[in-house]
């Protein structure tokens, strides 16, 4: 069965430095994945997605992840961290199983952000 | 334009009792997903809607059902609730079905239900 792992319970980091969380998957195939955050006052919003092509994606609010296939890894970056990026981050893998599309998360990883 | 909307916000059922709880998409979307948010289990997915067909399902018992209109809104409904379906449930639109098409999801603030 697929599964996602998310290592990092809680990240703390100052205002300004650089970011990266971690999530790894497992699967035989690539499957499609995904990074999602989630803030009190904003609910639930999907910051990027990769499905194939280009290792790199690049996401919304100057977010980007880097898929490793050897790694099995698709771990969440941003190179100058902001106070508004305090929220809870899940990263998410979707694959087809059965004739239906099915999505698993990973069980999140907390941000605080430090002046 | 207007975002997603999920009534209602808040609702407490005692066990046993079913509950049914309501999705309106942005306009244009014709893709619902819905999804079940615990501490204890964290985010799972439900299942998805697109043109009144349910598209694609996660690992739910049948107590979880749900259905889509001509307008594209969209009712979950849970049978014979548990304490463990007490949860943030959240629904959320797209333009199109399926991961590998989606250009933007957008999710509602979800209806946080409490089972006693």
């Amino acid at each position: 069965a697929q599964s996602v792992t998310q290592p990092d319970i809680h990240i703390t980091v100052s205002e300004g430095a650089s970011l990266e969380l971690r999530c790894n998957y497992s699967y035989g195939a690539t499957p499609y994945l995904f990074w999602y955050v989630q803030s009190p006052g904003q609910g639930l919003q999907l910051l990027l997605k990769y499905f194939s092509g280009d290792t790199l994606v690049q996401g919304i609010k100057g977010f980007e992840a880097e898929f490793k296939r050897s790694q099995s890894s698709f771990n969440l970056r941003k190179p100058s961290v902001h106070w508004s990026d305090a929220a809870e981050y899940f990263c998410a893998v979707g694959l087809n199983s059965g004739g239906y599309q099915k999505v698993t998360f990973g069980t999140g990883t907390k941000l605080q952000v430090i002046p | 334009k207007a975002g997603v909307t999920q009534t209602p916000r808040y609702l407490i059922k005692t066990r046993g009792q079913q509950v049914t709880l309501s999705c309106s998409p942005i306009s244009g979307h014709r893709s619902v997903s819905w999804y079940q948010q615990t501490p204890g289990q964290g985010l799972q997915f439900l299942f998805e809607y697109f043109s009144e067909t349910q598209r694609n399902k996660g690992n739910f018992p049948g107590r979880f059902s749900g259905r889509q209109f001509s307008n594209s809104r969209s009712e979950m409904n849970v049978s014979t609730l548990e304490l463990g379906d007490s949860a943030l449930y959240l629904c959320a639109s797209s333009p199109r079905s399926g991961l590998g098409v989606v250009e933007t999801q957008y999710f509602g603030p979800g209806t946080r239900l409490l089972v006693l």
